[in-house]
């Protein structure tokens, strides 16, 4: 099975700051690497797909990146609706999710 | 509007079966596979299954594996997730989930469906 390990668990920012979470898989699976938001008591929400492609309508202060084993999700100019928990996906074989970012107010 | 309800949810007993049910609209349902994803309370999301859209091929986690079925009924919109020897760790929210276009992402989500299990 392919383990996702993602950090920090919990990262505290400002509005306007830039942040980046991190997602380490067990094995490569790249490019199908997805990225979700999720609010409390909400679903989650496609952000990223295959790696680096911005889901039709997610604002473009959300980036992708990574490659291989190694995957970033960048959030530039943090916005007071950004404070949520990212969850990174991998869908390289079979389906696995990281543990879970919280973007927390510092 | 892609949407996704799910129902069937409830207080279930250790030992008990539940069904639960996802209709979808907004999209040709028998063209995109579907998956099942849960959350137990204040922790991560964990896939459960997965059915193709023709239904031929299913895929499931070892955690439900031998004691669930998906399915799914493209003339209804619907698709089915059953479980079987419910356990107090199988109290989650469960969500049904749309593949992507161009991909096994999960593109879009149901609201959830709040399954506890508890004598």
């Amino acid at each position: 099975d392919i383990q996702m390990t993602q950090s920090p668990s919990t990262l505290s920012a400002s509005v306007g700051d830039t942040v980046t979470i991190t997602c380490r898989a067990s094995q490569s699976v790249s490019p199908w690497l997805a990225w979700y938001q999720q609010k409390p008591g909400k679903a989650p929400e496609l952000l990223i797909y295959k790696t680096s492609t911005l889901e039709t309508g997610v604002p473009s202060r959300f980036s992708g990146s990574g490659s291989g084993t190694e995957f970033t999700l960048t959030i530039s100019s943090l916005q007071p609706d950004d404070f949520a928990s990212y969850f990174c996906q991998q869908y390289h074989t079979y389906w696995t999710f990281g543990q879970g970012t919280k973007v927390e107010v510092k | 509007e892609v949407q996704l309800v799910e129902s069937g949810g409830g207080l279930v007993q250790p030992g008990g079966s539940l069904r639960l049910s996802c209709v979808g609209s907004g999209f040709n349902f028998n063209d995109y596979e579907m998956f099942w994803v849960r959350q137990a309370p204040g922790k991560g999301l964990e896939w459960l299954s997965h059915i193709t859209g023709s239904g031929r091929t299913t895929n499931y986690a070892d955690s439900v594996k031998g004691r669930s079925t998906v399915s799914r009924d493209n003339g209804k919109r619907s698709l089915y997730l059953q479980v079987n020897s419910l356990r107090a760790e199988d109290t989650a929210v469960y969500y049904c989930a749309r593949g992507g276009y161009s991909g096994s992402y999960f593109a879009y989500w149901g609201q959830g469906a709040l399954v506890s299990v508890s004598s």
